[in-house]
C-alpha cells in the first residue's frame, strides 16, 4: 500500500496553461505539505495544511493555490505556467503528535513547462 | 547563507566502507532532525529520526546530533552499492512543522 501517493508522475506543458497535481495519504496523518525540489535538488517547502486549513504559506507566486477537501488530499493547482515553474513536486504528511515530527514523501511530479 | 549546510559531494567509497556525512545549521532552535535517502527520480525516504542531542543507531545506520555545536551526522557502516543515491538532512523547530532541508549529498559506493 502506497502511504503518500501523487498524480500525476509526469507532466509536460506549455507555457501558460493550467495544470493540476493531486495527492492523497492514507497514514492517517493530520498535515500535508506540498515542497518544490529544484535542479539542485534543493528540497523547499511551498505550502502546508493541517486538518484542511492553511498553516504555511511560503513566498509563492499567487498563481500557485492549493485546496485540501479533506485531511488526506492536498491538491495543487498552477496557473499560467513558466519555465521555471520546471521543477519537481513533492507532496508530504505527518502526524505532529506524540513527539513524532517525521515527514513521508510522495514519489514526486516531474514537471516540465515547454 | 543558508540554515542548513551540506556538502553536496560526490561522495565516493569502496563496497564495506564507512560512509560518513554530516550537515551543520545555523538556528539553535532546531529540535528535531532527520536524514533521508533519495534514489534518483524517486521520493526522499526516511532514514532516522532524532530529536535533541544524542546518538541513535538502526542496523547499519547511525545518526548524531551534537546540538552545542549545531552539528549532526549521519554514519553508514558495512555499505554497499545498494546505498548509492543522494542523502538529505532535514531539521525542524519544536514549534511549526516545517522541515528545513540540507541540499543532499551525493554517495557512491563502488563494489
Amino acid at each position: 500500500d502506497t502511504a503518500v501517493s501523487q498524480t500525476p508522475k509526469y507532466l509536460v506543458t506549455q507555457m501558460g496553461n493550467d495544470k493540476s497535481i493531486k495527492c492523497e495519504q492514507n497514514l492517517g496523518h493530520d498535515t500535508m505539505y506540498w515542497y518544490k525540489q529544484d535542479s539542485k535538488k534543493f528540497l523547499k517547502i511551498m505550502f502546508s495544511y493541517n486538518n484542511k486549513e492553511l498553516i504555511i504559506n511560503e513566498t509563492v507566486p499567487n498563481r500557485f493555490s492549493p485546496k485540501s477537501p479533506d485531511k488526506a488530499h492536498l491538491n495543487l493547482h498552477i496557473n499560467s505556467l513558466e519555465l521555471g515553474d520546471s521543477a519537481v513536486y513533492f507532496c508530504a504528511s505527518s502526524q505532529d503528535s506524540g513527539g513524532r515530527a517525521e515527514a513521508f514523501f510522495g514519489q514526486g511530479t516531474r514537471l516540465t513547462v515547454v | 547563507q543558508k540554515e542548513v549546510e551540506q556538502d553536496p559531494g560526490p561522495l565516493s567509497v569502496p563496497e564495506g566502507a564507512i560512509v560518513s556525512l554530516n550537515c551543520t545549521y545555523s538556528n539553535s532552535a532546531f529540535q528535531y532532525f532527520m536524514w533521508y535517502r533519495q534514489y534518483s527520480r524517486k521520493g526522499p525516504e526516511l532514514l532516522m529520526y532524532t530529536y535533541s542531542s544524542g546518538n541513535k543507531e538502526d542496523g547499519r545506520f547511525t545518526a548524531q546530533v551534537d546540538k552545542s555545536s549545531k552539528y549532526i551526522s549521519l554514519f553508514i557502516r558495512d555499505s554497499q552499492p545498494s546505498d548509492s543515491a543522494t542523502y538529505l538532512c532535514a531539521m525542524r523547530k519544536a514549534a511549526g512543522n516545517k522541515l528545513t532541508f540540507g541540499g543532499g549529498t551525493r554517495v557512491l559506493v563502488k563494489p
